[in-house]
């Protein structure tokens, strides 16, 4: 049985440093052709792609935000991580991370809601 | 960038009817090589996280109730639900991995009448 979850911090003040992680079961990330990627929601808007990481390590960003992103992955805790640097209040939102293996993302975690507030 | 573009953003059905949403992407999902289009659909609903129904454009999840119909090729996609029933009410949403970025539309939201 697949299944990931996300935890995060819930608050934090613009300019810090966000720290996502994704703790995932039933399934290997250094199993050929898997991967896990990161997306987001602010609230009643639309989904938006942040990063993606390979079973290779290969790794993938949004080109709007790639300066401030930085994905990595602990396979042998079966984990993998986000890290968004200079939050503002625009990255308040629901953050998801999806295992994709060999084409879309076929499972999804509950996400972690984020907020940035002074 | 991929544009996916999905129509119409809302929709008031009842239960029982026939809809069908429309998913329009910049350039072609269709890789030449294997045939595949590289084009996801998903449900998403109001609290939960978004569900995978249907990916390579016409390829139903395991579990998909069969009235959840993906069809199209190239540029050209279509999400078909035969009959909707109550549980079916939510936000569709779909997203090509052709290429990176991966994109997604904006979604198309289901209501009741």
């Amino acid at each position: 049985q697949v299944t990931l979850k996300e935890s995060g911090p819930g608050i934090l003040q613009p300019s810090q440093t966000l720290s996502l992680t994704c703790t995932f079961s039933g399934f290997s990330l250094s199993t050929y052709g898997m991967g896990v990627g990161w997306i987001r929601q602010p609230s009643g808007k639309g989904l938006e792609w942040l990063a993606n990481i390979w079973w290779d390590d290969d790794k993938y960003y949004n080109p709007s935000l790639k300066n401030r992103l930085t994905i990595s992955k602990d396979t042998s805790n079966n984990q993998a991580f986000l890290k968004i640097t200079n939050v503002d209040t625009a990255d308040t939102a629901t953050y998801y991370c999806a295992r994709i293996d060999h084409g879309a993302r076929d499972y999804w975690g509950q996400g972690v809601m984020v907020t940035v507030s002074s | 960038d991929i544009v996916m573009t999905q129509t119409p953003s809302s929709q008031a059905v009842s239960a029982g009817e026939k809809v069908t949403m429309s998913c329009k992407s910049s350039q072609s999902l269709l890789y030449s090589e294997n045939k595949k289009n590289y084009l996801a659909w998903y449900q998403q609903k109001p609290g939960q996280s978004p569900k995978l129904l249907i990916s390579w454009a016409s390829t139903r999840e395991s579990g998909v109730p069969d009235r959840f119909i993906g069809s199209g090729s190239g540029t050209d996609f279509t999400l078909t639900i035969s009959s909707v029933q109550a549980e079916d009410l939510a936000v569709y949403y779909c997203e090509q991995y052709y290429d990176t970025p991966p994109t997604f539309g904006g979604g198309t939201k289901l209501e009741l009448k």
